[in-house]
């Protein structure tokens, strides 16, 4: 039973451009997070998705930044017009239901030059 | 508004001997935590979890102290071995909410051989 798999594991983008990380839950797991980790610091709570459905976006800024998790395939972080602050560890987890265990995948590390 | 706080930045126990992470919360919403054991450049994994109408929970080396009305939990190592070195974050959240898990900044933990 594979864990969560995000992609890629590093990525590096210029300002301007667009990121998007890609998030698999573990298999039989409908309920995606996705946390922010700047350098030196904890893990800050972006969004909480189920299929289809956005339940908490109470932690992702407001503007460039957008979540998705699609009835069929990955969950997408997108961030659009990239800033150098928005340089950080991005990990998503998953969990079979709300309320459980949350596990988490490898993280993808965006650096914006 | 940092919901839950870990105020030890760092820890250095000796091989052997017990190690105590402690972990505040100031939501009184919160019903269930869960503790995470982090290595550099990798995802956090699951360690030990506590529900609210438990006062502590084991799991072999690994306990966890739920105190309701102080508003604290804390891990119980013991006995700690190099291997547990690394950054431990507590995570709480509410079942009435959206079931985000809300985490401290994390303690780093060095057990010295």
């Amino acid at each position: 039973n594979a864990g969560v798999m995000q992609n890629p594991r590093h990525l590096v983008r210029r300002r301007g451009q667009e990121a998007r990380l890609r998030c698999s839950p573990m298999k039989g797991h409908s309920h995606v997070y996705w946390y922010r980790q700047l350098p030196e610091e904890g893990l800050k709570f972006m969004v909480y998705l189920q299929k289809e459905n956005i339940i908490d976006e109470s932690g992702m800024p407001k503007e460039r930044f957008s979540a998705e998790f699609p009835k069929e395939g990955p969950s997408i972080l997108r961030i659009q017009q990239v800033v150098r602050g928005d340089s950080a560890a991005y990990f998503c987890a998953s969990s079979p239901m709300g309320g459980t265990e949350a596990f988490f995948g490898q993280g993808t590390r965006l650096t914006v030059v | 508004d940092q919901q839950v706080k870990q105020n030890s930045p760092s820890l250095s126990v000796q091989e052997g001997r017990i190690s105590i992470l402690n972990c505040d919360y100031t939501n009184s919403m919160f019903d269930y935590f869960l503790w995470y054991k982090k290595y550099p450049a990798e995802g956090p994994t699951f360690l030990i979890s506590i529900s609210s109408i438990k006062d502590k929970n084991e799991d072999g080396r690994f306990t966890v102290f739920l105190n309701k009305s102080a508003k604290h939990l804390s891990l119980h190592i013991v006995p700690s071995q190099p291997g547990d070195s690394a950054v431990y974050f507590c995570a709480a959240h509410t079942t009435s909410g959206t079931y985000k898990y809300i985490f401290g900044t994390g303690t780093r933990l060095k057990v010295l051989a």
